[in-house]
This record gives C-alpha cells, sequence and structure tokens, in this order.
C-alpha cells in the first residue's frame, strides 16, 4: 500500500462547477496535510494546509480532514480554466520530517 | 530573497557520468529534501536532512548520496549516473517539522 494515494484522473469539469479531488494516507500518526498545486513544467506551490479534523476555507478552495478515515480532500468551487493543474496531496509522517507526496491528480476545466 | 535556488536547471549526462545537483535556500529553514518526479509518479523522495549535520534515506534512495554542507546547502550526487536516473528533481525546504514545504524550479535531467 502506497503511504498516499491519489486518483490520477484525469479529472474534467466544466468551468464554474464544483471540482472535488481525495486523498488517502497510511500513517495514522500524520498530523499535518497539505495540498499543492502544480501547472505543467512548474515547482509545487501551496494552495492549502490543514492540520485538524473538520473544513478549512480559503477562497474557492475548501480542505476537509478525517483522521479516522484517514482522509484528505480538496473541494474549489467555481471552477476556472486557470486552476487546471495537476493537484498534489502530501502527509508529514509522524516523526515529523517526511513530506510525503500522491501521484498527483491531473484536472480540467473545460471552458 | 531568492527562497530555494536549484542549479542547473537541465542537464544531458552519457550513461556513468557524474554529477552534483546543488540546492540553496537563503529563508534560514532547517530541514531540505531531494525528490524526483517522474511522469504519473508524483513526488518521490530520494534524501532527507532534517538539520544541519543529518541526513536520511527517503523512498528511493538507491544510486544518490547527499550533503548537508551547512544550513543553507543540501546537494545531491549521482556518482554513476543511469537511464533510470532521467527526471525532473526537485529540491524543497521546511522551517520546521510539520509545516509546508518551499521548492526550488527544479533540474531536468537526461541521462543517455
Amino acid at each position: 500500500q502506497k503511504e498516499v494515494e491519489q486518483n490520477s484522473g484525469p479529472l474534467s469539469v466544466p468551468e464554474g462547477a464544483i471540482a472535488s479531488l481525495n486523498c488517502t494516507y497510511s500513517d495514522r500518526g500524520s498530523q499535518s496535510f497539505f495540498w499543492y498545486r502544480q501547472y505543467s513544467g512548474k515547482s509545487p506551490e501551496l494552495i492549502m494546509s490543514i492540520y485538524s479534523n473538520g473544513d478549512k476555507e480559503d477562497g474557492r478552495f475548501t480542505a476537509q480532514l478525517n483522521k479516522a478515515s484517514q482522509y484528505v480532500s480538496l473541494l474549489i468551487r467555481d471552477s476556472q480554466p486557470s486552476d487546471s493543474a495537476t493537484y498534489l496531496c502530501a502527509v508529514i509522517n509522524t516523526g515529523g520530517f517526511k513530506t510525503i507526496f500522491g501521484a498527483g491528480t491531473r484536472l480540467f476545466v473545460k471552458a | 530573497n531568492a527562497g530555494v535556488t536549484q542549479t542547473p536547471k537541465f542537464q544531458v549526462l552519457k550513461t556513468g557520468q557524474s554529477m552534483t545537483l546543488q540546492c540553496a535556500q537563503d529563508m534560514n529553514h532547517n530541514s531540505m529534501y531531494w525528490y524526483r518526479q517522474d511522469p504519473g509518479m508524483g513526488l518521490r523522495l530520494i534524501y532527507y536532512s532534517a538539520s544541519e549535520g543529518t541526513t536520511d534515506k527517503g523512498e528511493v534512495p538507491n544510486g544518490y548520496n547527499v550533503s548537508r554542507l551547512n544550513k543553507r546547502e543540501f546537494s545531491l550526487r549521482l556518482e554513476s549516473a543511469a537511464p533510470s536516473q532521467t527526471s525532473v528533481y526537485f529540491c524543497a525546504s521546511i522551517r520546521r517539522g510539520g509545516t509546508e514545504a518551499f521548492f526550488g524550479q527544479g533540474t531536468r535531467l537526461t541521462v543517455v
């Protein structure tokens, strides 16, 4: 079992729709969770971090964490073509120093 | 404030050649990392350094060595390059345990 798993996609949504991205992790002691966005040929950039169970909202983005189910998700509301990218889920292990990434989900937002 | 700087940006090596990828950060971060990214594989951790003076293996360390020269610099060395090491390499730094990573611009390495 991979430490962090994501559906590789591609996920295609129309402009204005909600995009839902999902991630599961295996290290039950993990405490820090992140979503990074990566445009083609560019470096990953942080868009959301979440540390506690529940929802965290930042503009059009909402991260959701359920530690009991070892599940993290990212919702993108009012999706725009500029949101088309690969979204990487990342989890920091129990020791606090290893950041492990999922394989990423490619999102296409159609105008 | 440059953040995380990697050199070179592009490199072509012949099988068996050696090279060192350089990484430096000016954010006074404690932890530094080397990842490789292959199509469909996401970012895989090669080595990391939780603090100056320490290094540890990640998920795919074979064929690589690292040096944490000081708090700012963390280099990755390929002693005898193989075509399987063709990839995009990213260096990252983290302020302290449990916080987000900041990435360099990447090095695209091709081994022929």
